[in-house]
């Protein structure tokens, strides 16, 4: 299984709302990542997780909360997000930090916020 | 900015055509990977190359790295309408286990 899946599809919340976004992956890969990407634009970086310890924030701002309850499942919690932060969420995940594999992308999760 | 730069930002081909875009980038880096990215949906890996390699092939895919230029080039040869996406390229500098995305490159094959 060379799957990642996320949900949900699509999201569309108010500024005042909670909201999660969940990621799975079973291919035993020890590194998670969580990317923020505007239309027309590569993916942001915005978190890793190594070995379901966050080991890199890129200054991301705190209504994003990422979490790692096992070394499958990734959550991003959102709250109070602004507008600007509408975009395409995408998951990723790969064998180890090291970056010297591929990463395994999720279809991604469509974020509006109004 | 780290990030890799790609060009052209678009490409607009026959079918049957090869298409070649190209990416440079600014710091020594461990390996080079492009994805393809279908509108509004996850990448895609597709090759990864090795900063000790010099060129790789994939099926109709062909990617070179020039270290001494900094840049690398994807080759997609005998394009299919199926290969409409988005390209991009990333670095991955040494000793900074980060991914830097490049800017990307807009393919548009015509059948």
């Amino acid at each position: 299984d060379t799957e990642v899946t996320q949900t949900p599809k699509h999201l569309v919340m108010g500024m005042t709302n909670k909201k999660s976004l969940k990621c799975e992956q079973h291919m035993g890969h020890r590194a998670m990542y969580w990317y923020k990407q505007k239309a027309k634009k590569p993916p942001e970086l915005m978190f890793v997780y190594s070995y379901e310890k966050l080991s890199i924030n890129e200054s991301v701002p705190s209504r994003f909360s990422p979490e790692c309850p096992n070394s499958s499942l990734l959550n991003l919690h959102l709250h109070a997000l602004q507008p600007e932060d509408s975009a395409l969420y995408l998951c990723a995940s790969s064998q180890d930090p090291s970056n010297s594999y591929e990463q395994y992308f999720g279809p991604g999760t469509r974020l509006t916020v109004t | 900015s780290q990030q890799g730069e790609e060009d052209p930002q678009a490409l607009s081909i026959q079918e049957g055509e090869n298409a070649t875009m190209n990416c440079s980038y600014k710091t020594s880096i461990n390996n080079l990977q492009w994805y393809r990215q279908n509108s509004g949906r996850g990448l895609v890996h597709l090759i990864l190359i090795r900063s000790n390699e010099r060129e790789k092939h994939s099926g109709r895919l062909r990617v070179t790295l020039d270290t001494s230029k900094k840049s690398s080039s994807l080759l997609i040869t005998a394009s299919r309408a199926a290969d409409t996406a988005s390209y991009f390229c990333a670095t991955v500098p040494y000793n900074f286990n980060k991914f830097y995305f490049g800017s990307g490159t807009k393919l548009n094959v015509k059948p």
